[in-house]
C-alpha cells in the first residue's frame, strides 16, 4: 500500500532555531497538506498545497511558516524561528483529488520538541 | 466555538458489544464527512467516508443527518483491535478538514 513518508520521526530544537520537516507524498497524488496535533489536543489544519502554490492556509500558518516542493517529490514545512508552543506532532498528508470524498493519507508524523 | 463536537469518552465496552459514537458539526455548508481512527501517538487513518444515504463497511456503519448536522458511527461485534480514538472529521472547504477531539474506545476482553 502506498505510503506518505515523513522525516525525521522526532526533532528536538532550541527556541528560535529554524526547522525543516520533510515529507514524501504518494507519488501520483496532487494535493498536499500539513496538519499538526499538540499533545492531547485536536488535529489542526495548517496549509494545503496544489500546483506549486498554497491553496489554503489557516490562522496558525503565519509568517513563521512556509512550505515548498523543491524537487517534485519532497514536500517540506519550514518553521523559521521556533517557539515553545510549536511543540507538536506534525503530520503531512496527500490526496489524489479534492472531490468531496477523497480521503487523505497521512504520514506517521514528526514529533517536534522545542526546548 | 466548537466546530466539530464529540463525546471524549473513554467508552469502556466488553469484546463483542456494539458501540455507537456521535458527532455534531456547526458549519451547515460542510461538504463531506469522515471517520478516522487514531492509535496512541500514531497518525490518523481513514476508517470510512460518510455518505448522505448512510453506508456500511463490514462491522462499521456510518450515518449522516444533514438537517440535524449529526454524524454517527456504529461498531458491531467489537474486537480488542478496535481500541483506539475515533475522530469525526468534516470537510469545510475544498482543502480543509476540521477535526473533532475524538472519542476514546477501550475494548475489554
Amino acid at each position: 500500500e502506498p505510503e506518505v513518508t515523513q522525516t525525521p520521526s522526532h526533532q528536538v530544537t532550541q527556541m528560535g532555531q529554524e526547522v525543516i520537516l520533510r515529507c514524501v507524498p504518494i507519488s501520483n497524488h496532487l494535493y498536499f497538506y500539513w496538519y499538526r496535533q499538540i499533545l492531547g489536543q485536536k488535529v489542526e489544519f495548517l496549509v494545503s498545497f496544489y500546483n506549486n502554490e498554497i491553496s489554503e492556509k489557516s490562522e496558525i500558518f503565519d509568517d513563521q511558516f512556509s512550505v515548498e516542493r523543491p524537487d517534485g517529490s519532497n514536500f517540506t514545512l519550514k518553521i523559521r524561528s521556533t517557539k515553545l508552543e510549536d511543540s507538536a506532532m506534525y503530520f503531512c498528508a496527500s490526496s489524489g483529488g479534492q472531490g468531496s470524498y477523497y480521503g487523505y493519507t497521512f504520514g506517521s508524523g514528526t514529533r517536534l520538541t522545542v526546548v | 466555538r466548537k466546530e466539530v463536537e464529540q463525546d471524549p469518552g473513554p467508552f469502556n465496552v466488553p469484546e463483542g458489544a456494539t458501540v455507537a459514537f456521535n458527532c455534531t458539526y456547526s458549519n451547515s455548508a460542510s461538504q463531506s464527512f469522515f471517520w478516522y481512527r487514531q492509535d496512541c501517538r500514531k497518525e490518523p487513518k481513514l476508517l470510512m467516508s460518510v455518505y448522505s444515504s448512510g453506508n456500511e463497511d463490514g462491522r462499521f456503519t456510518a450515518q449522516l443527518n444533514r438537517a440535524s448536522q449529526y454524524i454517527s458511527l456504529l461498531i458491531r461485534d467489537s474486537k480488542l483491535s478496535d481500541s483506539a480514538t475515533y475522530l469525526c472529521v468534516v470537510k469545510v472547504s475544498n482543502y480543509q478538514l476540521i477535526w473533532g477531539a475524538g472519542t476514546k474506545l477501550i475494548i475489554k476482553p
